[in-house]
């Protein structure tokens, strides 16, 4: 299975900051890499895929990059509704994994 | 709109078997993958099963494999997970998720809780 690392575990920051969440996959994925939001009570909701592709009504802030093992989601300009838990994913092969999370929290 | 809606979750002991279901509107249902993933208490997300759109494609993760089993209704636009050999470590809030295309999952339900306990 591929195994998936983010980080930070947690981040705090402050309305207005530019954040960085880093992922890593232990092989290659290509660009096979998506990025969720999550926030308590809620379903994970999809910002982008394909490591960088933004999903149409997701915010311009949120932006993606990577590709082989090493990807990064970027928020620019945060939101109070940004603090939330982000993971990644890959669906380069089955079964698809998850990061473990980084949870953003203000500061 | 697109609506997910989980149902079937519960209390049950170890051992012991439940049928999760998720019905859809607003999509073309039979035009989908479709996927359950869920999430422990405090825990990540870990993905479970994915169904083809005819049911021809079927995958599992290894925790459930052999004692879940993931079907569709393509005419009652629903998922179902019927789960046997349940295990306290099955205690989650399972979703239901729609694949985009390739594991992407854009959209999900709300999910269902289910707990294992004795």
């Amino acid at each position: 299975d591929i195994q998936m690392t983010q980080s930070p575990s947690s981040l705090s920051a402050s309305v207005g900051d530019r954040v960085t969440i880093t992922c890593r996959s232990s092989q290659s994925i290509s660009t096979n890499l998506n990025w969720f939001e999550q926030t308590p009570g809620k379903a994970p909701k999809l910002l982008l895929y394909s490591a960088s592709s933004l999903r149409s009504g997701v915010p311009s802030r949120f932006s993606g990059s990577g590709s082989g093992t090493d990807f990064t989601l970027t928020i620019s300009g945060l939101q109070p509704e940004d603090f939330a838990t982000y993971y990644c994913q890959q669906t380069y092969s089955i079964p698809y994994t998850f990061g473990q999370g980084t949870k953003l929290d203000i500061k | 709109e697109v609506q997910l809606v989980e149902s079937g979750g519960g209390l049950v002991k170890p051992g012991g078997s439940l049928r999760l279901s998720c019905a859809a509107s607003g999509l073309t249902f039979s035009a989908y993958v479709m996927s359950w993933v869920r999430q422990a208490p405090g825990r990540g997300l870990e993905w479970l099963s994915s169904i083809s759109t005819n049911s021809g494609n079927i995958y599992y993760a290894d925790s459930v494999e052999g004692r879940f089993t993931i079907s569709r209704d393509n005419a009652r636009n629903s998922l179902y997970l019927q789960m046997n050999s349940l295990r306290l470590e099955d205690t989650a809030l399972y979703y239901c998720a729609r694949d985009y295309g390739f594991g992407v999952f854009d959209y999900w339900g709300q999910g269902t809780p289910v707990t294992v306990s004795p």
